[in-house]
């Protein structure tokens, strides 16, 4: 298996713009989450997904930011319209379980830049 | 909710040299531990995973060690080298992992 992928690798874009993540999870995995990573407040999950439900959003910041996982085999994760406060990385990853023996694989991220 | 400290935060040390990370949690109903390295501007690299059930777990130089009822994991690296500077990161489900701030390791030559 090539491991979780995601795509854009970078992304610079204007402020007001809509900016669309993408994530493949490993075949097979019934969990996906997204992660933002900053220098301020390290990782922090955004959303997560079971069998394509989503099971808590609670760390989407704000209506500015939605997910979807529309099967198993991909998901985005869409800012509209984006701020400068949005530049970070954004991590996808994925696992097997709730409670996987084999842990969380993470993709490589997406460094997003808002200027 | 699940909370992660990892201390140091950073750590210089000199090539060859022994050490242990550090990694606390306040609810020790954990399923299993994580431990993840990352690389400037990379991503995270899974090292060494402990179930609840061990006490421990090897990889290499690496050792990973856990006490549930302490909420203490510990990472322990053996003979230093340039190439084990980066971020370490300890993260505990279930569900969602919950962080630590890492570890950032600078070995020196």
């Amino acid at each position: 298996d090539a491991g979780v992928i995601q795509s854009p690798r970078h992304e610079v874009t204007e402020m007001g713009q809509e900016v669309t993540l993408r994530c493949k999870p490993i075949s097979g995995h019934d969990y996906l989450f997204w992660y933002r990573q900053t220098m301020m407040r390290g990782l922090e999950l955004l959303i997560y997904f079971n069998n394509n439900v989503p099971i808590d959003d609670s760390g989407m910041p704000e209506d500015r930011f939605s997910a979807k996982m529309p099967n198993a085999s991909f998901s985005t994760l869409k800012i509209q319209p984006s701020e400068p406060r949005d530049s970070a990385v954004y991590f996808c990853a994925s696992s097997l379980a709730e409670d996987p023996r084999d842990g969380y694989t993470f993709g490589s991220g997406t460094r997003l830049t808002v200027v | 909710k699940q909370e992660v400290t990892q201390i140091p935060a950073a750590l210089s040390v000199p090539e060859g040299e022994n050490l242990v990370l550090n990694c606390s949690f306040t609810d020790s109903a954990i399923y299993n531990l994580q431990w993840f390295r990352q690389d400037p501007g990379k991503g995270l690299t899974s090292l060494l995973l402990i179930q609840s059930s061990q006490r421990e777990q090897t990889s290499g130089r690496l050792n990973a060690s856990l006490d549930k009822s302490s909420g203490r994991s510990t990472l322990y690296i053996a003979a230093s080298q340039p190439g084990d500077s980066a971020t370490y990161l300890c993260a505990l489900p279930p569900g969602a992992l919950t962080f630590g701030s890492g570890t950032r390791l600078q070995v020196q030559p």
